[in-house]
């Protein structure tokens, strides 16, 4: 199994441009989540999905869109992207009830100039 | 509001020494506390903490839980310069699928 795979590693965008931070999982996890984690900050929850077709918002969801079309994907789209927005971003994925075992994918580094 | 205070925010020793990260909660329908250790990657998963005053423990690293006084302490004994990271804590709640994470201690071990 290849886990939690993101990507891409690393974007620069300029401020007012969109794109798509793609996440896919293998491990037929009905969760999936997306977290930011800014400088010296923890993680804060943006979107997250509980099926295919099911998605909710977190702390942190302005700016931010998702979509659940499958079980294995959970891409999170940046609309227009500001200067706040730069930060690392991480997927998660896990069974139903298994916070304490959910999986992170390697996370995506952004900057927004 | 929920909270998640941990403390120290950064912390400096030497390899050998004994360290105690703190994390105290204010959260809502408590259900378990989560720490995780996270080094240029993302988080990894070290215990998970449901009854006060049972300790967990995994080769030097031990963590216990006060659901009355609302803290967990981590304890690591004869710290390496692996156990360099930031270790974060994160209350779970009944029927909430969100975790409030904490700051994070970040944990230097000097040789």
């Amino acid at each position: 199994n290849a886990g939690v795979t993101q990507t891409p590693k690393f974007q620069v965008l300029k401020t007012g441009q969109s794109m798509t931070l793609q996440c896919a999982q293998d491990m037929n996890h009905e969760y999936m989540s997306w977290y930011r984690q800014d400088p010296g900050m923890g993680l804060r929850l943006i979107h997250y999905s509980v099926g295919a077709g099911i998605t909710d918002q977190g702390e942190v969801p302005n700016g931010y869109n998702v979509s659940r079309s499958t079980t294995e994907d959970f891409p999170l789209r940046l609309l227009s992207a500001a200067p706040s927005q730069t930060s690392v971003y991480f997927c998660a994925s896990r069974v139903e009830g298994g916070l304490e075992t959910q999986y992170f994918g390697p996370g995506t580094r952004l900057l927004v100039l | 509001e929920d909270k998640v205070v941990q403390s120290p925010l950064s912390l400096v020793v030497h390899e050998g020494d004994t360290v105690t990260l703190n994390c105290s909660y204010e959260v809502t329908n408590f259900r378990s506390l989560l720490w995780y250790k996270q080094e240029k990657k993302a988080p990894t998963f070290l215990f998970m903490l449901t009854s006060s005053g049972i300790e967990k423990k995994s080769g030097r690293l031990s963590s216990i839980l006060d659901k009355k006084e609302l803290f967990s302490i981590l304890n690591i004994t004869a710290t390496q310069t692996g156990d360099s990271a930031v270790y974060l804590c994160a209350p779970t709640q009944g029927g909430s699928e969100k975790l409030v994470f904490g700051k994070g201690t970040k944990l230097t071990v000097n040789p």
